[in-house]
């Protein structure tokens, strides 16, 4: 597609549900990044895929998250038994090659609200 | 660990005066600094991306500035309107790690 597209850009859920949130990157972007950001903060890493696998996922907060990229290209965020701390933004990104030079594109998020 | 800060954190000002924002940031070995725009409850929108070879960068109204030797950016908007309004974030790549590490904002609100 032409930009990071991510869905739903809002959900509510009640404080013990499972939730999933969807990434689908820049058409042959091979990098793709899990953010999170709480109101009036910047954002913080979450996970890096480098095609299907989980290059790094050392941002991720605890096992009740986890994410998956299974073709290379949409990748999903799960979390589990989600408490009202999990409340932020989660934006994704993609760019083109590691390192790049050419920076990250990101999408415009999903705003997680738990109650 | 790398950390970025961005002062003022917020910032007021008639519509037509230029808008100075600063970054900073520890560990000046990055590969780039890129600066965002982010409108309330909108994801990010990359302005400017500068190389840790440049010195600066400029698109219409905006330009960048960067010191990697002093460990700071700064963006400048010229003639500021009210469309400027909105939260603008620095972000530095390391190089050898591929996170950004973002500072927290600076929220400008620019009055007509």
């Amino acid at each position: 597609g032409a930009g990071v597209s991510q869905t739903p850009s809002n959900k509510v859920t009640e404080k013990g549900k499972y939730v999933e949130l969807r990434c689908d990157p820049i058409s042959g972007h091979t990098a793709l990044y899990w953010y999170r950001q709480s109101l009036g903060q910047g954002p913080e890493f979450l996970i890096y895929f480098q095609g299907t696998g989980a290059a790094d996922d050392s941002g991720l907060p605890n096992d009740r998250f986890f994410a998956v990229r299974p073709e290379g290209s949409v990748s999903t965020l799960k979390i589990q038994r989600t408490e009202r701390g999990d409340s932020a933004v989660y934006l994704c990104a993609s760019s083109s090659m590691t390192g790049t030079a050419l920076g990250y594109t990101f999408g415009s998020g999903t705003r997680l609200t738990v109650v | 660990k790398q950390e970025v800060t961005q002062i003022p954190a917020a910032l007021s000002v008639p519509e037509g005066e230029n808008l100075v924002l600063n970054c900073s940031f520890t560990d000046s070995a990055i590969y780039n600094l890129q600066w965002f725009r982010q409108d309330p409850g909108k994801g990010l929108t990359s302005l400017l991306l500068i190389q840790s070879s440049q010195r600066e960068q400029t698109s219409g109204r905006l330009n960048a500035s960067l010191d990697k030797s002093s460990g700071r950016s700064t963006l400048y908007i010229a003639a500021s309107q009210p469309g400027d309004s909105a939260t603008y974030l620095c972000a530095v790549f390391p190089g050898d790690d591929y996170k950004l590490s973002f500072g927290a904002g600076t929220t400008v609100t620019v009055r007509a």
